[in-house]
């Protein structure tokens, strides 16, 4: 099946500080989203984002489909962005098309 | 319009009892997702309702699990009986399309813990 791999697994931050974040993935996709799960362990919609670049005050991302990965760039961190992020993926070919596969997340802590 | 919503927030449960999460999907939504992220794992695909029917349940981990859609509009999560391996946040999402490719909603999940 497809893999969907995450690059860093763990991050530190000062606040303010910049960061970008990776997700790689093995196979054509239709759909990519970028989540966000707070301490609470709420799972917060990001970017649905199969392709292009999309911007959201200071959260940015890059999907290239072609080359099958997507960046979601994180500016002037601040401690309430602490927690995991997880890309997650549709595949387009095979079964089971519909849902999503979700990479292992991004755990980002933030300090003050 | 409102968005994915579930109930409960959170439920505390001994092991070998019975848990029933509900989800209510964005209105309009055919496509009705159940999610988990257990033992601080990646999240994991459960199965996917078009409307009633059961469109695809092959992340089911076994058959504790039961899940509904009666109507086409809410849908229902059993487990019965309850392991202490089922603990975890459990996602319920939904999407507007007939097609594949389309963004999926989620709700703020039902954390679940088995004692």
């Amino acid at each position: 099946g497809i893999q969907v791999e995450q690059s860093p697994p763990d991050l530190i931050l000062q606040e303010g500080a910049n960061s970008t974040l990776r997700c790689n993935f093995s196979d054509s996709v239709n759909n990519l989203q970028w989540f966000h799960q707070n301490p609470w362990g709420q799972l917060i919609n990001l970017f649905y984002i199969p392709s292009g670049t999309k911007q959201n005050g200071r959260l940015s991302a890059t999907t290239v489909a072609t080359e099958r990965y997507s960046l979601l760039y994180i500016s002037s961190s601040q401690t309430t962005d602490s927690g995991v992020y997880f890309c997650a993926v549709e595949r387009r070919y095979g079964g089971s098309q519909g849902n999503l596969i979700f990479g292992k997340g991004t755990k980002l802590s933030v300090k003050p | 319009e409102a968005g994915v919503t579930q109930f409960p927030s959170h439920s505390v449960i001994e092991k070998g009892q019975t848990v029933t999460l509900r989800c209510d999907p964005i209105s309009g939504h055919d496509n009705l997702y159940w999610y988990r992220r257990v033992m601080g794992k990646e999240i994991k695909f459960l199965l996917h309702f078009v409307k009633e029917s059961k469109q695809d349940e092959s992340g089911m981990p076994n058959n504790r699990f039961l899940a509904e859609r009666t109507g086409g509009t809410y849908s229902t999560l059993k487990v019965q009986p309850a392991e202490l391996e089922d603990s975890g946040v459990y996602f319920c999402a939904s999407s507007q399309a007939r097609y594949v490719g389309y963004e999926q909603y989620f709700g703020p999940g039902t954390r679940l813990t088995v004692t």
